[in-house]
C-alpha cells in the first residue's frame, strides 16, 4: 500500500537561508507525488507535482522539489526563504483509486 | 472560476443538534472529497465520490456521519447527532478525472459545545 512520511514535525529556518522540507514515500509502481501548502485558516493549496520526466520540479512561490527514485524521496526546497513562507506543508502520493495519501504535515517557521 | 465553495464558513452548535455542511465543487470536476482536520489527528479523508457515486467511505467515523452528492455541483456532509469530539475543520476538495490534483475549499470550522 502507498504511504508517505514527513519525518519532521517542524522546520525552523532563518529568512534568506535555503530551506528543505523532507518527504519519503512507499509505492508500488510509478509514484505520483504532490506538495501542498496550508496557510493559517485556509484550505490546502497545490504547490507542485511530479508525474514523470525531469527529477527537478518547479512550482509556485519559488518552490521546487527533487524526485529521487533510489532514495524514494521528494523533498521540497527553496533557495531563499521568506517569512511569508511560514505555513504547514503536506506531501502526498496518488494511489490507484485516484485518491491522495497524505503525510502528517510539516510546520515551516521562517524567522526574520 | 470561483473555486470550491463551502458553506457555512463557521458553525457553532450544541451537542445533539444536526449539522449540515455544504460544498460546491469546481465546475467540470468529477471527483469530490470530504476531509476533516484536527490538531490531534491531522488531515483525514472521510469520503470520496466519483461521478456522484460514493467510492470510499471507510473514513466516515460512525453512523452519525452521512454524505450525499445528488448532482455534480453539490454535496452535503451531515452529522446527526453532533458531539463535541466532532469539532474540527471540514474541507471539501474536487479534482478532474485521473489528474489527482485536488483543489480545496476554504473549509468549515465546526464547534460543537
Amino acid at each position: 500500500a502507498q504511504s508517505v512520511a514527513q519525518p519532521e514535525d517542524q522546520v525552523n529556518v532563518a529568512e534568506g537561508n535555503p530551506l528543505t522540507v523532507k518527504c519519503t514515500y512507499s509505492v508500488s509502481g510509478n509514484p505520483y507525488l504532490f506538495w501542498y501548502v496550508q496557510y493559517p485558516n485556509r484550505g490546502l493549496q497545490f504547490l507542485l507535482k511530479y508525474i514523470t520526466g525531469d527529477n527537478l520540479v518547479k512550482g509556485s512561490y519559488g518552490f521546487e522539489a527533487e524526485f529521487n527514485k533510489s532514495q524514494t524521496s521528494f523533498h521540497l526546497k527553496k533557495p531563499s526563504a521568506l517569512v511569508s513562507d511560514s505555513a504547514l506543508y503536506f506531501c502526498a502520493v496518488g494511489d490507484s483509486n485516484y485518491q491522495l495519501i497524505w503525510g502528517a504535515g510539516t510546520k515551516l517557521i521562517i524567522k526574520p | 472560476d470561483a473555486g470550491v465553495i463551502q458553506s457555512p464558513r463557521h458553525e457553532v452548535t450544541e451537542m445533539g443538534q444536526e449539522v449540515t455542511l455544504r460544498c460546491k465543487p469546481i465546475s467540470g470536476h468529477n471527483s469530490l472529497f470530504w476531509y476533516r482536520q484536527t490538531m490531534m489527528r491531522g488531515l483525514e479523508l472521510l469520503i470520496y465520490f466519483n461521478n456522484n457515486v460514493p467510492i470510499d467511505d471507510s473514513g466516515m467515523p460512525e453512523d452519525r456521519f452521512s454524505a450525499k452528492m445528488p448532482n455534480a455541483s453539490f454535496s452535503t456532509l451531515k452529522i446527526q447527532p453532533s458531539e463535541p469530539r466532532d469539532s474540527a475543520v471540514y474541507f471539501c476538495a474536487s479534482s478532474l478525472g485521473s489528474s489527482l490534483e485536488q483543489y480545496f475549499g476554504p473549509g468549515t470550522r465546526l464547534t460543537v459545545t
